[in-house]
């Protein structure tokens, strides 16, 4: 099983529709969590980060579920200018030299919104 | 501004031959990164490095290997040894412990020839 599970898509929507990610984590010792967006052969670039709470930036909405190791993001009204990868990212703790972590990362959901 | 560069954008690489892929940062990050990214696959931690002339293997080490000999410094060489080079290679630098995410180079879109 892979540690960052997403579905990969593509979803295609047309502009002003809400659309919704999932990803589903295996390791219950993560400890943070963040969506970032990733444009055709360009870096990733980070687009949120996912609080226990649930947190929210304009048109995005992320939000976590420890509990069912289950991380979800919103995009409302959506934009052309939405198209994209995202990628569901997960910290995990390591165990060298103290406070070490690393990221792993979901394969990505491919986002095509349509005019 | 502060960021991260990667050189070359493209390289290609014939069989045999040993290449390096540069990235340096002015960000003064502790911690540094080379991940790979293969079409349909997710990024793959190649090695990390937390602090000066210290670095790790990642998941898909062997290879390549690394240096740090320089805080804003981490350059990745990918040897002969490496079967399947073919890929894009992003390198990442965060605060120590990456609670708060990477921020990443623009990449080596590395072409074997």
């Amino acid at each position: 099983r892979k540690e960052v599970e997403q579905d990969p898509g593509p979803f295609n929507v047309p502009e002003g529709a809400t659309v919704a990610f999932n990803c589903t984590y295996s390791n219950s010792a993560s400890q943070s969590f963040f969506w970032y967006r990733q444009d055709c052969r360009k870096e990733p670039k980070l687009l949120m980060s996912v609080y226990s709470s649930g947190n929210e930036d304009g048109r995005f909405t992320a939000q976590l579920n420890r509990a069912s190791q289950y991380i979800s993001l919103l995009i409302r009204d959506s934009k052309l200018s939405d198209s994209a990868t995202y990628l569901c990212v997960v910290n995990i703790y390591l165990s060298y030299g103290g406070a070490t972590n690393k990221l792993i990362f979901g394969t990505g959901t491919l986002l095509a919104v349509q005019p | 501004d502060g960021g991260i560069t990667q050189s070359p954008k493209y390289l290609f690489r014939k069989e045999g031959q040993n290449v390096t892929l540069s990235c340096e940062q002015n960000l003064n990050h502790d911690a540094m990164y080379w991940y790979r990214q293969d079409p349909g696959q997710g990024l793959r931690l190649i090695y990390y490095s937390q602090i000066v002339n210290d670095f790790q293997k990642g998941d898909i080490a062997e290879g390549y290997s690394v240096s740090r000999e320089k805080k804003e410094s981490f350059p990745l060489t990918v040897t002969s040894a490496q079967k399947n080079p073919t890929a894009f290679y992003l390198c990442a630098s965060s605060v120590q412990g990456s609670r708060y995410g990477y921020t990443f180079g623009s990449g080596t879109r590395l072409t074997v020839v």
